[in-house]
């Protein structure tokens, strides 16, 4: 069975600053895809990265960028340059290889001061 | 701007009435979700669809939860009866996924607040 853990439920960084966002897995499967959503006030969820566990390079998407690390099984979050709209909760999920659902962590909730 | 679309938006009923979630996915995706976000539980996976069939419900109680896909374009949600504990937010979302495919976005909609009295 998978386990996704996030273990900052809530986190406050300065506009411009960079932060991470942890998210440590559990998986017997050897072959699985990583994911970040961004959930705002609005509720909305918002697809942001994927890194695929056969993947050399860390993904990377604009200001969005994922430290995987799959011998310590973490596939933390880095955002550079915050900006206030990136206050929201952030999801990090899992797909396995025999089943194409996502299981979400609990999330972290992200604040961006100015 | 292709997205996926969930009727309606906010539902609130009293405990033994029916409620029923619907979901547009997008033109072309052969995959839906049904996912519920609760405070305690968080995200978890209700049930989903590859060709409009059912490939995982486990996560849905068959006593009250019943999900289908009459067709392509519509996913439905029923709740019979509805209990206080069921109020949550629905999500649904929708993918295009082939076998032996390794990457699978899922858009999701926008969601359904449920609230049951």
């Amino acid at each position: 069975a998978q386990k996704i853990t996030q273990t900052q439920p809530g986190m406050f960084v300065q506009e411009k600053e960079a932060v991470t966002l942890d998210c440590t897995y559990d998986t017997s499967d050897q072959s699985y895809g990583l994911f970040w959503y961004k959930q705002p006030s609005s509720g909305e969820m918002i697809f942001l990265i994927y890194q695929g566990s056969y993947d050399e390079q860390n993904a990377t998407e604009g200001r969005y960028s994922l430290n995987f690390q799959k011998a310590r099984k973490s596939a933390n979050l880095v955002i550079s340059a915050s900006q206030l709209g990136d206050s929201a909760m952030y999801f990090c999920a899992m797909e396995g290889p025999s089943g194409y659902a996502l299981n979400f962590g609990k999330g972290t909730s992200l604040l961006v001061t100015p | 701007d292709a997205r996926v679309t969930q009727t309606p938006r906010h539902k609130v009923t009293e405990m033994g009435q029916e409620v029923t979630m619907r979901c547009q996915p997008i033109l072309g995706h052969n995959t839906v979700f049904w996912y519920r976000q609760t405070m305690m539980q968080g995200l978890e996976l209700l049930a989903y669809f590859r060709n409009r069939a059912p490939l995982d419900d486990s996560g849905m109680p068959k006593d009250r939860f019943s999900a289908e896909m009459p067709d392509a374009t519509l996913a439905t949600l029923k709740i019979q009866p509805s209990e206080p504990r069921d109020s949550a937010v629905y999500f649904c979302a929708s993918g295009l996924r082939f076998s032996g495919s390794s990457y699978n976005e899922q858009f999701f909609g926008p969601g359904t607040r449920l609230t049951v009295l």
